[in-house]
């Protein structure tokens, strides 16, 4: 069981490239959500997922987009990079419903934009 | 909206020591989980305990346990007989129905030999 994959795992970038980070789940997960990791800011929430089909923003969604065609995929789009975007990027999932459910992460993405 | 704040940047124990690590929380939601996760040098994020707002009794997990004051929204961590392997980021978060995971911004244990 693989639980939450997110691919690639490091990645570097000049400023205004584009990339799109993947974030996979094997678990049949409503819920999916991502987020960036800076030192001394904890884990902010960029855009999350409800639903195949559904997106939202969520604290620090500006100069990304997301798009969840497929219940088990999360995509993270960044369409022209910025050095602000150098950070570690996590997915994570949950089920639906109930409040009593953890919350699985990815093994993370260290971004660097130069 | 939920905020979450964690006033430790960082903490440091002798090993087999006692150390508690405090996070107070703000919601209006009257049902609401509580969760402390545990970020090892590794990365992965694992979750360490949680607690049901409507529960009035302390979650325990081994040597973890909380000290949860509903009225004063305090979620605090209690970790018992440290251990070289417990340092780590230890993030406290809250969420609500339908609602995100939101973080609080950290705690940086080190435990000492």
């Amino acid at each position: 069981n693989a639980g939450v994959t997110q691919t690639p795992k490091f990645r570097v970038l000049k400023t205004g490239q584009s990339m799109t980070l993947l974030c996979a789940q094997d678990m049949n997960h409503e819920y999916m959500y991502w987020y960036r990791q800076d030192p001394g800011m904890g884990l902010r929430l960029i855009h999350y997922s409800v639903g195949e089909g559904t997106t939202a923003k969520g604290e620090v969604p500006d100069g990304y987009n997301v798009s969840r065609l497929k219940k088990q995929n999360f995509l993270l789009g960044l369409e022209s990079a910025a050095p602000s975007q150098t950070s570690v990027y996590f997915c994570a999932s949950r089920t639906g419903g109930g409040l009593n459910t953890e919350a699985f992460f990815g093994q993370g993405t260290r971004l660097t934009v130069v | 909206a939920q905020t979450v704040t964690q006033s430790q940047p960082e903490m440091s124990v002798q090993e087999a020591e006692t150390v508690t690590l405090s996070c107070t929380y703000d919601t209006s939601e009257s049902n609401y989980y509580l969760f402390w996760y545990k970020q090892p040098p590794s990365r992965q994020m694992i979750l360490v305990i949680r607690q049901e707002a409507y529960k009035q009794q302390n979650a325990t997990e081994n040597r973890f346990s909380v000290n949860f004051q509903k009225a004063a929204k305090s979620f605090s961590l209690k970790i018992s007989d440290s251990q070289l392997g417990d340092t780590a980021m230890y993030f406290c978060a809250v969420h609500s129905g339908n609602t995100p995971l939101v973080f609080g911004k950290g705690t940086r244990l080190s435990v000492i030999a």
